[in-house]
């Protein structure tokens, strides 16, 4: 596609329930990147993929975060059993190659849990 | 540990001054520094960026100036425009392999017609 596309961009979900939030990259980057926003935050990295190598998962918060890859297309981040402190917009960024410094922004995820 | 800080939260400024945007950095390890903007409920785009071996780049409004001695980084927008308003966001990056980018909390600017 011409961007990086998220989806849903709201989810709103009561405490406790899982949620999987999706993420399309630009055709032919191969590098993805995971962040989130939470109010008033920077952002803060969550999760990197690139091709077929493990990821960087230094970034996940807590083992209730997880995220796939499938090759270089389509990401999902799941996150278990929801908080009240999960709420934030979850940003995906693709790039072109590992250490490409640019990368290209989703709209987010704006995730509520009440 | 914030490594990188923007010690502004929000800016005000009238159309055609200029604009200044700070952003201070710890980590020495740093090598490439990046600015995002950022409009509501859409994600943020790149702006400019400079290499430490560097200490300024320019792009037509934008400029970005490098006091590595001071880890210090700075973007001046002149002259502002209504449509610069926007949320600011500072990062940088280590070059590692990962290449992840540390980010900034932003400045909101908002340039008064």
């Amino acid at each position: 596609g011409a961007g990086v596309s998220q989806s849903p961009s709201n989810k709103v979900t009561e405490k406790g329930k899982d949620v999987e939030l999706r993420c399309d990259p630009i055709s032919g980057h191969t590098a993805l990147y995971w962040y989130r926003q939470r109010l008033g935050q920077g952002l803060e990295f969550l999760i990197y993929f690139q091709g077929n190598s493990a990821p960087d998962k230094s970034g996940l918060p807590s083992d209730r975060f997880s995220a796939e890859r499938t090759g270089e297309s389509v990401s999902t981040l799941t996150i278990q059993r929801t908080q009240q402190e999960d709420s934030a917009v979850y940003l995906c960024a693709s790039s072109f190659a590992a250490g490409a410094n640019v990368l290209t922004f989703g709209a987010g995820s704006r995730l509520t849990v009440l | 540990d914030q490594q990188v800080k923007q010690n502004s939260p929000s800016l005000s400024v009238q159309e055609g001054r200029i604009s200044i945007l700070n952003c201070d950095y710890t980590n020495s390890m740093f090598d490439y520094f990046l600015w995002y903007k950022k409009y509501p409920a859409e994600g943020p785009t790149f702006l400019i960026s400079i290499s430490s071996i560097k200490d300024k780049n320019e792009d037509g409004r934008f400029t970005v100036f490098l006091n590595k001695s001071a880890k210090h980084l700075s973007l001046h927008i002149v002259p502002s425009q209504p449509g610069d308003s926007a949320v600011y966001f500072c990062a940088a990056s280590d070059g590692g392999a990962t290449n992840k980018l540390i980010f900034g909390t932003g400045t909101l600017l908002a340039v008064q017609p």
